[in-house]
């Protein structure tokens, strides 16, 4: 039950877009399509941004989208926006237990 | 409107017990796997447990397998976690979800769990 791996931050000027890599095992990510991505600001509650790999529950702008080959999935953020600016976790399903991601803040330049 | 409220957090000593409550409404509570999620302070997000529909179904991340103990009640729509045995690396912040599909679609603001002497 090892944390996946995210890079620490990644930045981006308004408009542009980002993505943030999510590396696991053949265990967790590569045996599973049930990867989801939480956006976390400061102090608040963690939303739920991507299941399944790339679905979008509702009101989740289509700026925001879910992919993963092989052990690593990925979050794109496109156009991004100042509201962006963020902490963002993967999530996958391990078999019986679920393992999180260590964590990317996103910084909106 | 889809809720969970956590509570029951506090300051604990080492070795305590603990018992963390999640109220849902909004939803038809009996129809969803439910979960528990911490946050250490300055820390990322840790899965701790997780619950079936009716209850019969229970998973738990190593660290406290053993010590924690996750439970529901369909008829008053809760969700609970015992935590026994305490220690001092179980201070977070606990989360109650939602689980939707492979997602967790539905927060509390949490609980905290202080665990110190």
């Amino acid at each position: 039950q090892s944390a996946l791996t995210q890079p620490r931050s990644v930045s981006g000027s308004p408009g542009q877009s980002v993505t943030i890599s999510c590396t696991g095992t053949s265990s967790d990510v590569g045996g599973y399509n049930y990867v989801s991505w939480y956006q976390q600001h400061p102090g608040k509650a963690p939303k739920l941004m991507i299941y399944d790999v790339s679905k979008r529950p509702s009101g989740v702008p289509d700026r925001f989208s879910g992919s993963k080959s092989g052990n690593t999935a990925s979050l794109t953020i496109s156009g991004l926006q100042a509201e962006d600016d963020a902490d963002y976790y993967c999530c996958s399903d391990a078999g019986s237990s679920y393992v999180f991601g260590t964590g990317t803040k996103v910084t909106v330049l | 409107e889809v809720q969970v409220v956590e509570s029951g957090g506090g300051l604990v000593q080492p070795g305590e017990s603990l018992r963390l409550s999640c109220a849902a409404s909004g939803f038809t509570f009996s129809g969803h796997w439910m979960t528990w999620v911490r946050q250490a302070p300055g820390k990322g997000l840790e899965w701790v447990a997780n619950i079936n529909q009716d209850g019969s179904e229970k998973n738990y991340v190593d660290s406290v397998r053993g010590r924690f103990t996750i439970s529901r009640d369909n008829a008053k729509n809760s969700l609970y976690l015992q935590m026994n045995s305490l220690r001092a690396e179980d201070t977070a912040v606990y989360y109650c979800a939602r689980f939707h599909y492979s997602g967790m679609d539905a927060w509390g603001q949490g609980t905290t769990v202080t665990v110190s002497s």
